[in-house]
C-alpha cells in the first residue's frame, strides 16, 4: 500500500466549474496535510495546507480533512484554465530523528474554456 | 523574508562523472533541509533530509550522498553517475516549528 495515494487523472474540469481533488494516506500517525500545485518543469508550490479535521478555506480553494478516515481533498471553485498544474498530496510526520514529507504521485487538471 | 536557492538550474553529464549540487536557505537559520527527486512522469522522492550541521538522514539505498557543512546550506553529490540518476532535483526547507516545505527551483539533470 502507498503512503499517499491520489489518482493520476487527468481531471478535466469547464472554466467555472468546481474542480474536487481527493488523498488518502495510510499513516495514522500523520501530523499536517498539504496540497502543492506544480506546474510543468517547474517546482511545487504550496497553496493550502490543513493541520485539523473539517475544512480550511483561502480563497478559491476549500481543504477538507478526515483523519477517521485517512482522507483529505481540495476543492477549487471558479476553475480557472491558469489552474491547469498537477496537484500534489503531501502528508508530514515525524520519524527517524525528523520529520518527512511524502507526497503522492499527484493528479493531473485541466481546465477547459 | 526566506529564500532558497539552488543551482545549477539545467546540468547534462557523462555516465560516471561526478556531480555536485548546491542549496542554500536565506533568512532564517537551523532550518531541516531536505533533498527530493522527481523522475519523468513520477512523484517526488525523499533521498535525504537534516536536522542539523553534519546531520545527514538518508531514505533510499543508491548512488548518491549528501553533506551539510554549514546551517544553511546543502549539498547532493554523486562520484560516479548513473543513467538512472536522470531527473528533477528539488531542495526543500522547513523552519522548526513552521509546518509548511518551501522548494527551490530545481535542477534538471540529464545523464547521457
Amino acid at each position: 500500500q502507498k503512503e499517499v495515494e491520489q489518482n493520476s487523472g487527468p481531471l478535466s474540469v469547464p472554466e467555472g466549474a468546481i474542480a474536487s481533488l481527493n488523498c488518502t494516506y495510510s499513516d495514522r500517525g500523520s501530523q499536517s496535510f498539504f496540497w502543492y500545485r506544480q506546474y510543468s518543469g517547474k517546482s511545487p508550490e504550496l497553496i493550502m495546507s490543513i493541520y485539523s479535521n473539517g475544512d480550511k478555506e483561502d480563497g478559491r480553494f476549500t481543504a477538507q480533512l478526515n483523519k477517521a478516515s485517512q482522507y483529505v481533498s481540495l476543492l477549487i471553485r471558479d476553475s480557472q484554465p491558469s489552474d491547469s498544474a498537477t496537484y500534489l498530496c503531501a502528508v508530514d510526520r515525524f520519524g527517524g530523528g525528523g520529520n518527512k514529507l511524502t507526497f503522492g504521485t499527484g493528479t493531473q487538471l485541466k481546465v477547459e474554456l | 523574508s526566506q529564500t532558497i536557492h539552488q543551482w545549477p538550474a539545467t546540468l547534462v553529464q557523462p555516465v560516471g562523472s561526478p556531480l555536485s549540487l548546491e542549496c542554500t536557505v536565506e533568512g532564517t537559520s537551523n532550518p531541516n533541509l531536505y533533498w527530493y527527486r522527481q523522475a519523468a512522469g513520477r512523484g517526488l522522492q525523499l533521498l535525504f533530509y537534516s536536522v542539523g550541521i553534519g546531520q545527514i538522514s538518508s531514505e533510499v539505498p543508491q548512488n548518491l550522498s549528501a553533506s551539510r557543512p554549514q546551517d544553511r546550506q546543502f549539498i547532493l553529490s554523486s562520484k560516479k553517475l548513473l543513467l538512472s540518476d536522470s531527473g528533477f532535483y528539488l531542495c526543500a526547507w522547513r523552519f522548526r516549528g513552521n509546518y509548511g516545505y518551501t522548494f527551490g527551483s530545481g535542477t534538471r539533470l540529464t545523464v547521457v
